[in-house]
């Protein structure tokens, strides 16, 4: 069974970092190209980086673009959003999230989502 | 960006009707589209990839068509679990998108 797990979500000041974590299980995790999707309260979904399953050639939104860093560890089947420079608008449940095919793709496993809070 | 629109925004339906969500591209997106069902404090759940191929465990009531830039979403006969808000995505090209969303809602 195909379990995506995330972790490290929280109440951070604004201007502060955060790493997310996602512990992935019940597949080849470096057959699968990855990505974080986020949802802020009330709203719809954004998608917010994406990376191919060797960890090479990763891809932002604009909106995480010089902040955030996407990466992964595929010895510890974990991928990883670390976050910097946070804003209020990027208080969101952050889903990790798996490709059906190919680094861009459609989303055929997702997460249960961490909360991340950006307020002082 | 490639935009997508989704219509309507919101929806009222009765248990056994069928419904029917648009989904326009702002470009050609060919068939790299997919439908998301979301219920409240969930994740989104995968519908329809490649624009109408059923994903593994969708009931068949679920339908998706269409290609280049107007895809419809089709549910042909509403069960009492299929009220949730619905989503559409590109997978053409980067930045990934979504739809704003389709809510569908018990009449």
């Amino acid at each position: 069974e195909v379990q995506l797990v995330e972790s490290g979500g929280g109440l951070v000041q604004p201007g502060g970092s955060l790493r997310l974590s996602c512990a992935a299980s019940g597949f080849t995790f470096a057959s699968y190209a990855m990505s974080w999707v986020r949802q802020a309260p009330g709203k719809g979904l954004e998608w917010v980086s994406a990376i191919s399953g060797s960890g090479g050639s990763p891809y932002y939104a604009d909106s995480a673009m010089r902040r955030f860093t996407i990466s992964r560890d595929n010895s510890k089947n974990t991928l990883y959003l670390q976050m910097s420079s946070l804003r209020a608008e990027d208080t969101a449940v952050y889903y990790c999230a798996r490709e059906l095919r190919g680094v861009i793709s459609e989303i055929d496993y997702w997460g249960q989502g961490t909360l991340v809070t950006v307020s002082s | 960006d490639i935009q997508m629109t989704q219509s309507p925004s919101s929806v009222s339906a009765s248990v056994g009707d069928r419904v029917t969500i648009t989904c326009r591209a702002s470009q050609g997106i060919s068939s790299w589209l997919a439908w998301y069902q979301q219920k409240p404090g969930k994740a989104p759940k995968l519908l329809i990839y490649a624009a109408s191929s059923l994903q593994s465990g969708v009931p068949s009531r679920f339908s998706g068509s269409g290609s280049g830039t107007d895809f419809t979403l089709t549910i042909s006969r509403l069960q009492p679990e299929d009220f949730a808000t619905y989503y559409c995505q590109q997978a053409n090209s980067f930045p990934i998108t979504f739809g704003q969303g389709t809510r569908l809602e018990i009449k």
